[in-house]
């Protein structure tokens, strides 16, 4: 099974910082990586899909970026409403789909 | 619109089973697999497996293999996850989900079902 490593697992930021996330999985996944956005008692949310791009509807100051075995996940301009859980997905290869443990985003 | 909505909260016994439904409306049901993944409280995202709604063919994650089943009913575009032989550490939120379209992401999501499991 392919792993995924998120970090940190958490960390505190200040409004109008950029923020910025590692995922690194444990073999070559290409550009198989998404982000996820979680609020408490929400679904996840999706917000970057196959590394870079930005789903429909998501303000532009989330970016990813990153291939083969590491990404990058930033905010630019951390927002308020931007406190949430935030998790990479993997989906290259075969099953399973892993995600990594996810990064707690406070102010 | 694409619309996953699912079942109502459950409790259950150490032992029993619970079969939790995921009611697909907005879009060609057998179009896109439905995939389930769970999240115990205060944890992660964990990935179960999916359901080929077409075919009816399931893909389980190992850790599940043996306890879980997936269905689906075409005619009411409704899949369905069963876990069997219930433990304490399946107390979790569990969600369907539907990829976006080709890509693997998760565009869409039920707004999950909590089972706990509880003597």
């Amino acid at each position: 099974d392919i792993q995924m490593t998120q970090s940190p697992s958490s960390l505190s930021a200040s409004v109008g910082d950029r923020v910025t996330i590692i995922c690194q999985a444990s073999q070559d996944i290409s550009n198989y990586l998404n982000w996820y956005q979680q609020k408490p008692g929400k679904a996840p949310k999706l917000l970057i899909y196959d590394a870079s791009n930005l789903e429909t509807g998501v303000p532009s100051r989330f970016n990813g970026s990153g291939s083969g075995t590491d990404f990058t996940f930033t905010i630019n301009s951390l927002q308020p409403e931007d406190i949430a859980t935030y998790y990479c997905q993997q989906y290259g290869h075969l099953p399973p789909w892993t995600f990594g443990q996810g990064t707690k985003v406070e102010i | 619109q694409v619309q996953l909505v699912q079942s109502g909260a459950e409790v259950k016994k150490p032992g029993a089973s619970v079969k939790v439904s995921c009611k697909a409306s907005g879009y060609s049901f057998t179009g896109y697999y439905i995939h389930w993944v769970r999240q115990a409280p205060g944890q992660g995202l964990e990935w179960m497996g999916w359901i080929d709604p077409n075919s009816g063919g399931p893909t389980y994650a190992q850790r599940f293999q043996g306890r879980v089943t997936m269905t689906r009913d075409t005619s009411m575009s409704t899949a369905y996850m069963e876990l069997s032989r219930l433990r304490y550490d399946d107390t979790a939120m569990y969600y369907c989900a539907r990829v976006r379209g080709t890509s693997g992401s998760y565009g869409f999501w039920g707004q999950g079902t909590l089972v706990t499991v509880s003597s």
